[in-house]
């Protein structure tokens, strides 16, 4: 399946700590991309990386890519505590996103 | 302000009934997409739209209906026959079927009475 699984489920850090969280996939894919939830609303994209990419950086967030193990991970920089939210990778293929289960980070204060 | 818009936040469902939630975009989107995200699980593929007048499956589209008239718009009705809807319906918009950036909405929270 293409769907990404990301690795932790569930994430707790103190303010200001950096956090990392991995998704894995298992098909070819056109570009992989992260979006961030908070509690009961509606998704937001983060930041897309193509197949062609290795490495890329928006603001406090670096993504990386490996096709060749088909996996990446989202690093948070200097969390806050408005980082506190879901976190989904989202491998894309064609037309499809595919969503996993998402990573829950909680930063304290 | 641009952006996507879904309506109502929350809408009660009795049995037997078919209810539409409603996704209106201003960002002159050609594709659009409806999910279906239930706890703690990722969002699935309800139907997408890639253009006005034209609509697929997606992933779990059984008991579920949607109409694409207006290129703005891309309403999902929960039929009866979805036995199970109790879920968070986030719809979602897109400059194309690339895969591109998808925009999200509020989403609507449907329960069952």
């Amino acid at each position: 399946s293409q769907q990404g699984e990301e690795d932790p489920q569930a994430l707790s850090i103190q303010e200001g700590e950096n956090a990392t969280m991995n998704c894995s996939y298992k098909t070819s894919i056109n570009n992989l991309q992260w979006y961030r939830q908070n509690s009961g609303r509606g998704l937001v994209h983060l930041i897309l990386i193509r197949s062609n990419e290795r490495e890329k950086h928006s603001g406090r967030l670096r993504v990386t890519l490996d096709t060749s193990k088909k996996s990446s991970s989202l690093l948070i920089t200097a969390s806050r505590a408005a980082d506190t939210a879901s976190y989904f990778c989202a491998p894309g293929r064609d037309y499809k996103l595919s969503f996993g289960a998402g990573t829950t980070v909680t930063v304290r204060a | 302000d641009g952006g996507i818009t879904q309506s109502p936040k929350y809408l009660f469902r009795k049995e037997g009934q078919n209810v539409t939630l409603s996704c209106e975009q201003n960002l002159n989107h050609d594709a659009m997409y409806w999910y279906r995200q239930d706890p703690g699980q990722g969002l699935r593929l309800i139907y997408y739209s890639q253009i006005v007048n034209d609509f697929q499956k997606g992933d779990i589209a059984e008991g579920y209906s949607v109409s694409r008239e207006k290129k703005e718009s891309f309403p999902l009705t929960v039929t009866s026959a979805q036995k199970n809807p109790t879920a968070f319906y986030l719809c979602a918009s897109s400059i194309d079927l690339t895969p591109g950036t998808q925009y999200f909405g509020p989403g609507t929270r449907l329960l069952v009475l």
